[in-house]
C-alpha cells in the first residue's frame, strides 16, 4: 500500500535562510508527487508536482522539489525564506491506475515558521 | 473563472444525527474528491467521484457516503453523527479522468462540529 511521510511536525527557519521541508513516499510503479500550502485561513493550495522527467521541479512562490528515486524522497526547497511563506505544508502521492495503487494519500503537513 | 465552492462553511450537529456536504467543483473539471482535516490525523481521502462513478474509497466507515451529480456537484453524507467526525471537511475538484498526475484545486471546507 502507498503512504507518504513528513518526519517533521514543524520547521523554524530565519527569513533569507534556505528552508527545506522533508517528505518520503512508498509506492507500486512510479510515482506522482505533490505538494500543497494551507495558509492561515485559506483553502489548500497547490504548488508543484513532480510527474516524470527532470528531478527538480520548479514550482509557485519561489519553490522547488528534488525527486529522488533511490531514497524515495520529494523534498520541497527554497533558497531564501520569507515571513509569508509560514504556513502547513502537505506531501502527497498517488501511483499510476494499473497498479491498483492510485489513490491520492497526503502526509501529516509539516508547519513551517520563518523567523523574521 | 469561479473556484471550487462548498456550502455550508460552517455546521453544528448533535451526536446521531445526519449531515449532508455539498461542493461545486470549477467549471469543466469532472473529478470530486472528498478530505477530512483534524489536527491529529492531517488530511485523510474519503472517496473521489468521476462522472457519477465512485473511483476510490478511503478507509472510512460506511457511515460515510458520497455521491456526484451529471453536472459533477458533489454530495457528501455522513449519518449517525459521532463526536470523532467533527472536522474540517476539504472538496477538491480536477479535470480527472484517467490523469492521475493532475493536481487539485480545493474548496475553503465545511466546519463540522458535532457536539
Amino acid at each position: 500500500a502507498q503512504s507518504v511521510a513528513q518526519p517533521e511536525d514543524q520547521v523554524n527557519v530565519a527569513e533569507g535562510n534556505p528552508l527545506t521541508v522533508k517528505c518520503t513516499y512508498s509506492v507500486s510503479g512510479n510515482p506522482y508527487l505533490f505538494w500543497y500550502v494551507q495558509y492561515p485561513n485559506r483553502g489548500l493550495q497547490f504548488l508543484l508536482k513532480y510527474i516524470t522527467g527532470d528531478n527538480l521541479v520548479k514550482g509557485s512562490y519561489g519553490f522547488e522539489a528534488e525527486f529522488n528515486k533511490s531514497q524515495t524522497s520529494f523534498h520541497l526547497k527554497k533558497p531564501s525564506a520569507l515571513v509569508s511563506d509560514s504556513a502547513l505544508y502537505f506531501c502527497a502521492v498517488r501511483g499510476s491506475s494499473r497498479n491498483r495503487d492510485d489513490k491520492i494519500i497526503f502526509g501529516k503537513g509539516t508547519r513551517l515558521h520563518i523567523l523574521p | 473563472k469561479a473556484g471550487v465552492t462548498q456550502t455550508p462553511r460552517y455546521l453544528i450537529k448533535t451526536r446521531g444525527q445526519q449531515v449532508t456536504l455539498s461542493c461545486s467543483p470549477i467549471s469543466g473539471h469532472r473529478s470530486v474528491s472528498w478530505y477530512q482535516q483534524t489536527p491529529g490525523q492531517g488530511l485523510q481521502f474519503l472517496f473521489e467521484y468521476f462522472s457519477e462513478t465512485q473511483r476510490n474509497k478511503g478507509n472510512f466507515p460506511g457511515r460515510f457516503s458520497g455521491r456526484q451529480f451529471s453536472n459533477s456537484r458533489s454530495e457528501m453524507n455522513v449519518s449517525t453523527l459521532e463526536l470523532g467526525d467533527s472536522a474540517l471537511y476539504l472538496c477538491a475538484s480536477s479535470r480527472g479522468g484517467t490523469s492521475e498526475y493532475r493536481e487539485q484545486y480545493f474548496g475553503p471546507g465545511t466546519r463540522l462540529t458535532v457536539t
